[in-house]
């Protein structure tokens, strides 16, 4: 399985942009980068996946490096509400694919 | 209605006890998840079920049992609980399992202390 290493905290000032980064150097030709976040007392919540190409929805961006050892999310407008430990994982697929969590980076959000 | 439920929210139980979890879903998923997460740390996958069938087990004891009766329920039976097994217990479905890309929905968990 592909390791991924996050920072386990970062830090930002509300409706700044935040950039979170993820190094992912195992990861096979195949495999998906996908984000979740967990807020405080909540179960986690899917944020975006993608594969080579740069993805937007609207919550997030998602920018992959052009070797794809890396990945970074991008949170445009940072809102107290963004506060929550993000995960970045890698998704291979196949009948014993499992999706499987990190130790995430924990983001608070500063007033 | 893109709603994972799970019941109860909160289970305080002692360790001769005999009590089930609970998790629907009604967005027609296929595949469906028990995750254990203690304090602090990140959520670890225990079962997956596929087309109702159980397709991972991650030798998890057998004092956790699975159970999903039709593609909209999934129930964890716990006998026999240790304090250890204190955590939060989440369930996720998915639209089936094992694709690549595939997205998961959480529901909030049920807190979980074995006393």
């Amino acid at each position: 399985d592909a390791k991924t290493t996050q920072p386990n905290s970062m830090e930002s000032n509300e409706e700044e942009p935040v950039h979170l980064p993820c190094n992912h150097s195992t990861i096979s030709g195949t495999d998906y980068i996908h984000w979740y976040r967990q807020l405080p007392s909540q179960g986690p919540e899917y944020v975006i996946h993608g594969l080579t190409s740069n993805v937007n929805n609207r919550m997030a961006s998602l920018a992959i490096a052009e070797d794809r050892k890396s990945s970074t999310l991008i949170l445009h407008r940072a809102t107290l509400r963004d506060a929550a430990v993000y995960y970045c994982t890698p998704g291979s697929g196949g009948s014993n694919y499992k999706l499987t969590f990190g130790k995430g980076t924990l983001l608070t959000v500063n007033p | 209605d893109t709603e994972v439920t799970q019941t109860p929210k909160h289970l305080v139980m002692g360790m001769t006890n005999k009590k089930s979890l609970k998790c629907e879903q009604h967005m027609g998923h296929r595949a469906m998840y028990w995750y254990k997460q203690k304090a602090k740390k990140p959520p670890e996958l225990m079962f997956v079920y596929s087309y109702e069938k159980l397709s991972i087990n991650e030798s998890v004891p057998s004092r956790f049992s699975p159970e999903c009766p039709n593609s909209s329920l999934l129930n964890l039976h716990l006998h026999a609980l240790q304090p250890e097994d204190s955590a939060l217990y989440l369930c996720a479905s998915s639209q089936v399992q094992g694709a690549a890309n595939e997205k998961l929905f959480f529901g909030s968990g049920t807190q979980l202390s074995v006393l």
